[in-house]
């Protein structure tokens, strides 16, 4: 099976200020697909940012951006101008291309400072 | 546009009880999937389907039952509750089939479970 770690189980920012919550994986796979997820204290699941490991780009969504390494096996999501409403858990996951199964890190929580 | 529906949303429990959480989703997804939420351990896969009369195991499937018998639903029985199964637990859904272009998991809104 997949593996997905989060080295870092908290992390904290500043407002305003950029911040960097690492993720890698294992796997023998060619493709696949790779997620961050926000899990604010609501515990509801929102999904931040979505890569497909074929496209070179890294995957952009306003202010989230991700640098993904595939062949270093690593899927950082960069959050700029750090928002209050920015602070939850961040979840890192793996899909196979041809498999169904979701893989999750353990977690980031982030928080936010004011 | 309901998305994922779990119930009961709380719920509390005596050792040895048995009880069903629900999970109903109407975005016609072949993959339904339970995963289970502790404290430092993330999402937990229990068990999960790609269909209709499809289950297979996840990484902690023990003391937990399933079933697929339509699209839509795809309940998780706990067969007799013990204190370690006090979590946090969402059912989750996908579209499954290569390519999986942008197919990602959409989760219920959780179910906060108490073993007593």
């Amino acid at each position: 099976a997949q593996t997905v770690t989060q080295s870092q189980p908290e992390m904290s920012v500043q407002e305003a200020e950029t911040v960097t919550l690492s993720c890698t994986y294992d796997t023998s796979e060619s493709d696949y697909y790779l997620f961050w997820y926000k899990q604010p204290p609501s515990r509801q699941m929102i999904l931040v940012i979505r890569q497909e490991a074929y496209k070179q780009q890294n995957a952009t969504e306003n202010r989230f951006s991700v640098n993904f390494q595939k062949a270093a096996k690593s899927f950082s999501l960069k959050i700029s101008d750090s928002q209050l409403g920015d602070a939850a858990m961040y979840f890192c996951a793996y899909r196979s291309a041809v498999g169904n199964q979701f893989y999750f890190g353990t977690g980031t929580s982030l928080t936010v400072i004011p | 546009n309901a998305g994922v529906t779990q119930t009961p949303k709380f719920q509390v429990l005596k050792t040895g009880q048995s009880m069903t959480l629900q999970c109903a989703q109407d975005m016609n997804h072949e993959y339904m999937s339970w995963y289970r939420q502790d404290p430092g351990m993330g999402l937990r896969l229990i068990h999960y389907s790609v269909g209709a009369g499809i289950t297979d195991q996840g990484e902690v499937p023990n003391g937990y039952n399933v079933s697929r018998s339509t699209t839509e639903d795809f309940p998780l029985r706990l067969l007799s509750a013990a204190p370690s199964q006090t979590s946090v637990y969402f059912c989750a859904s996908s579209s499954t089939g290569y390519p999986v272009s942008g197919n990602t998991i959409y989760f219920g809104e959780g179910s906060w479970l108490t073993v007593v």
